[in-house]
């Protein structure tokens, strides 16, 4: 079947402009999690959903960070007032919740120029 | 704190060679689930292996095999008769399950498998 998908898989913009990152998680995965990926590093949480809602965003680096789930299926990942510090590949998993493994798509990698 | 720790940034072998990948983590938990993704060059984290904290049993699959040690705090992985294709970057991830099993990746190991 389908795997995670995310779109756009590179996006360019510049500085102070506003981006969103979408992710399609599997079919039938209730859970799903966004994560930050920079050079050289292992990802690092930034929110995770369960249905609808945002059970824990505490991994947003600040206020300009912003994403949703509002069917409980497709994610949109927003970001406002984006900086040069935002570059990185922004990776969406899903899974069937609980404490199941967790499957990757591909990533956004995002430039701010 | 919850933390994994990869000290091998790189790692090069010539094919057919044996390798061992190092993982030692940190955890307040005594329920907790590790795991190993790799990620080829095409970027996507591809699942390895899932291991409760509470099975210590060793797991080989094919030339994969996995030494959970929960004395030491580690989850080594060992690739046994490497190839080109084994080529990537490993990571090791400690899945927090009192906080929806959000994951503590560490900074992983580049491997060069060369022909």
């Amino acid at each position: 079947g389908a795997g995670v998908s995310q779109t756009p898989s590179n996006k360019v913009t510049e500085k102070g402009k506003y981006v969103e990152l979408r992710c399609d998680p599997i079919s039938g995965h209730t859970a799903l999690y966004w994560y930050r990926q920079s050079l050289g590093q292992g990802p690092e949480f930034l929110i995770y959903f369960q249905g609808t809602g945002a059970a824990d965003d505490s991994g947003l680096p600040n206020d300009r960070f912003f994403a949703v789930r509002p069917e409980g299926s497709v994610s949109t990942l927003k970001i406002q007032r984006t900086e040069r510090g935002d570059s990185a590949v922004y990776l969406c998993a899903s899974s069937l919740g609980g404490n199941s493994e967790q499957y990757f798509g591909p990533g956004t990698r995002l430039t701010v120029t | 704190a919850q933390k994994v720790t990869q000290a091998q940034t790189e790692i090069s072998v010539v094919e057919k060679e044996d390798v061992t990948l190092d993982c030692v983590y940190e955890t307040r938990d005594t329920t907790y689930y590790l795991f190993w993704y790799k990620q080829p060059p095409s970027g996507e984290l591809v699942f390895l292996i899932r291991r409760n904290s509470f099975d210590e049993q060793n797991e080989i699959s094919g030339r994969y095999s996995w030494n959970f040690q929960k004395s030491t705090s580690s989850f080594n992985f060992t690739i046994t008769a490497s190839q080109v294709v084994d080529s990537a970057v490993y990571f090791c991830a400690l899945g927090d399950i009192y906080n929806f099993n959000k994951f503590y990746f560490g900074s992983g190991t580049k491997l060069n498998v060369k022909p």
